[in-house]
């Protein structure tokens, strides 16, 4: 079975600039969640999708970050204009299950370096 | 959710048993306990979780105190490999599958 798939695994941007990031869950997985990690911290919810439909995206910096998934299978999470406090791991989740528990798959994550 | 506390930073001798606490004194009773590990540049990785009873299996055994206000992820037989950030999360699982929130972790460190 395929994992989750990002990309691209390494990012370096000035800051102002603008970034995006891939990816796909694995296959029949509802659930996708970001999460940023940045260095010397457990990860930090970003955005949580169920299908297309956004959960929880309290935690979003939605004057510079966004996110999308629109047909409800791959996602992108775009930041515009970048900061220097951006630079972190982006890691992508994803969960099959809709009720009850279930183990949230990750996948390598993408590493942002802003300059 | 609730908050999880965890030591910062454990060592155990290859071969040995790694037992990591968690403290989750306000912990509701729907909200399961979750272990994740992160090793070095990976992303984190599901370990085992548990509500009530005691859970086993071939990763490592989570041992859940009957007032649920604690919790010991045991590694049996830790390796170098084992070397890693372990997360302890409580969840609540919910048919939006549930957030995991995560804190610092234990940093572990398997020594030969």
């Amino acid at each position: 079975e395929a994992g989750v798939a990002q990309s691209p695994r390494y990012k370096i941007i000035e800051k102002r600039q603008s970034v995006a990031f891939w990816c796909n869950p694995i296959s029949g997985h509802a659930t996708l969640y970001w999460y940023q990690q940045i260095l010397g911290q457990g990860p930090k919810l970003l955005i949580q999708f169920q299908n297309n439909g956004v959960v929880d995206d309290s935690q979003l910096p939605k004057d510079r970050f966004s996110a999308e998934r629109l047909k409800g299978v791959d996602s992108t999470l775009k930041i515009q204009p970048a900061k220097l406090e951006d630079s972190a791991v982006y890691l992508c989740a994803s969960s099959f299950i809709t009720v009850g528990t279930g183990e949230l798959f990750f996948g390598e994550g993408s590493r942002l370096t802003v300059l | 959710d609730a908050k999880t506390t965890q030591p910062p930073s454990m060592d155990c001798a290859e071969g040995r048993a790694a037992n990591l606490p968690c403290n989750h004194s306000t912990i509701s009773g729907n909200e399961y306990v979750y272990w994740y590990r992160q090793i070095h540049s990976q992303g984190p990785q599901y370990i085992i979780h548990g509500l009530k009873n005691n859970e086993t299996n071939e990763m490592a055994s989570l041992i859940i105190t009957e007032d649920r206000k604690s919790s010991t992820l045991i590694l049996p037989h830790a390796t170098l490999r084992d070397t890693a950030v372990y997360y302890c999360i409580v969840r609540v699982a919910n048919n939006q599958g549930g957030k995991l929130i995560f804190g610092q972790g234990t940093e572990l460190s398997v020594k030969p």
